[in-house]
């Protein structure tokens, strides 16, 4: 059973850097096709995909986050990482992991990690 | 646009049937997946693809899709089914994407 953890700072200085790690644990991050991603939900609103880093290390990101984030995978570690520099307040959310499968026409998130709260605040 | 858009919010009697919608053109292209996302929890899939349920996922779940949009149906509603739904799927650029959710009530 694959299971993600996410670990990380809990509060970042507005104009600082946020940076999270994700352990994947029950299997290799390097093994199979897999994306491995990042999605965050600010308080009381809905998910928002942040990007993701395939098993090669290409990467894509949401364009409207795009000029501040960096994932990034340390298959040694079987971590992934996720870098969002320049925050502000609305950076506030539940940051996940996730494991996405992506086959032609379909792509789906099976496995989340449990989220982790970063408050950007002075 | 590469928006997914859902209804704020619905409500169904316990045991009735109630239907999620999730509007958007990239549905024309991909199937979408949709997420069960309880208060305090992480989001879990609970149908994928044309309607595909993962292991554990009651079958009171269905899914289907047609043009730009696709559906979640919950066939004889629990109370343990309340909480927010999301669809997803990807924008023409291959950017992930999700709904804007859709808040269930069991009455």
């Amino acid at each position: 059973q694959v299971q993600l953890q996410e670990s990380g700072p809990g509060l970042v200085k507005p104009s600082q850097t946020l940076s999270l790690t994700c352990t994947v644990s029950g299997g290799s991050i390097s093994s199979g096709s897999y994306y491995w991603s990042w999605i965050r939900q600010p308080a009381g609103k809905g998910l928002e995909w942040i990007g993701r880093i395939y098993t090669s290390g290409s990467t894509n990101y949401n364009p409207s986050l795009k000029s501040r984030v960096t994932i990034s995978v340390d298959t040694s570690k079987n971590q992934f990482s996720l870098k969002l520099s320049s925050v502000t307040a609305a950076d506030t959310a539940v940051y996940y992991c996730a494991r996405e499968q992506s086959v032609v026409v379909l792509t789906l998130f099976d496995y989340w990690g449990q989220g982790t709260l970063v408050t950007v605040s002075s | 646009s590469s928006e997914l858009t859902q209804d704020p919010a619905v409500s169904v009697a316990l045991g009735q049937t109630v239907r999620i919608t999730c509007q958007g053109d990239s549905l024309r292209s991909y199937y979408a997946s949709w997420y069960q996302q309880k208060p305090g929890q992480a989001p879990v899939l609970v149908i994928y693809g044309k309607n595909n349920r993962p292991s554990g996922i009651p079958d009171r779940f269905s899914g289907s899709s047609s043009g730009n949009t696709a559906s979640l149906t919950i066939t004889g509603a629990q109370a343990e089914d309340e909480a927010d739904y999301y669809c997803n799927s990807r924008d023409s650029s291959g950017n992930g994407v999700f709904g804007t959710g859709t808040k269930v009530t069991v009455l």
